[in-house]
């Protein structure tokens, strides 16, 4: 069974400053692929970045990267350059490329982030 | 539409009533998800359509709940006889093709179920 642990239930950080946001996470599967969702207040779940396990780079997007240690079993949200508008929840999320044509997302229990001006 | 549709966005049942939940998907979208997230958790599963055959159903907590999606596109969740422990937002995702490898979904803000 997949587990996602994020250990970190709060977050703060100041404008402008980068925070990293952890993820672990555990699977018997070699194939799947790493998400992570933003909630704000609003709750609408909002698409961050992903890494599939087989990436050789870590991915990217604009202020967003993941730190993926594949070895550690980790998946480490990196936000540059925080900004007021990034404080929300953070999920960490994982699928199995299973043989079944499809499979869910397992989601941890998220880190709540706090930018201050 | 533009994104994932969902109403109502806020619903509060007396416990023992039948409660439907709505989810229009961005159209065209092949996959639908139905999610539930209790109060300070991640979302958990509920269930799959992939257009308008039901492909897993494992999530669902009890037969009380009942998903649909008739023609492969607008999904109803049906809570039957409401418990204080339904109380919980769903959210509604869904995907351009099936749900898996590096598709995203894209989710609906939910709708907050509050059971009294």
């Amino acid at each position: 069974a997949q587990k996602i642990t994020q250990t970190q239930p709060g977050m703060f950080v100041q404008e402008k400053e980068a925070v990293t946001l952890d993820c672990t996470y555990d699977t018997s599967d070699q194939s799947y692929g790493l998400f992570w969702y933003k909630q704000p207040s609003s709750g609408e779940m909002i698409f961050l970045i992903y890494q599939g396990s087989y990436d050789e780079q870590n991915a990217t997007e604009g202020r967003y990267s993941l730190n993926f240690q594949k070895a550690r079993k980790s998946a480490n949200l990196v936000i540059s350059a925080s900004q007021l508008g990034d404080s929300a929840m953070y999920f960490c999320a994982m699928r199995d490329f299973g043989n079944s044509g499809y499979s869910t997302l397992t989601f941890g229990k998220g880190t709540m982030l706090l930018v201050s001006p | 539409g533009a994104g994932v549709s969902q109403s109502p966005r806020y619903k509060v049942a007396k416990r023992g009533q039948d409660v439907a939940l709505r989810c229009d998907p961005i159209s065209g979208h092949v996959s639908l998800f139905w999610y539930q997230q209790a109060l300070g958790q991640g979302p958990e599963f509920l269930t799959y359509f992939q257009n308008e055959a039901q492909l897993d159903k494992s999530g669902l907590p009890s037969d009380r709940f009942f998903a649909e999606r008739p023609e492969g596109s607008v999904s109803t969740l049906k809570i039957q006889r409401t418990q204080q422990e339904d109380s919980a937002v769903y959210l509604c995702a869904s995907s351009l093709a099936g749900g898996y490898g590096a598709n995203v979904l894209t989710f609906g803000a939910g709708s907050r179920l509050t059971v009294l």
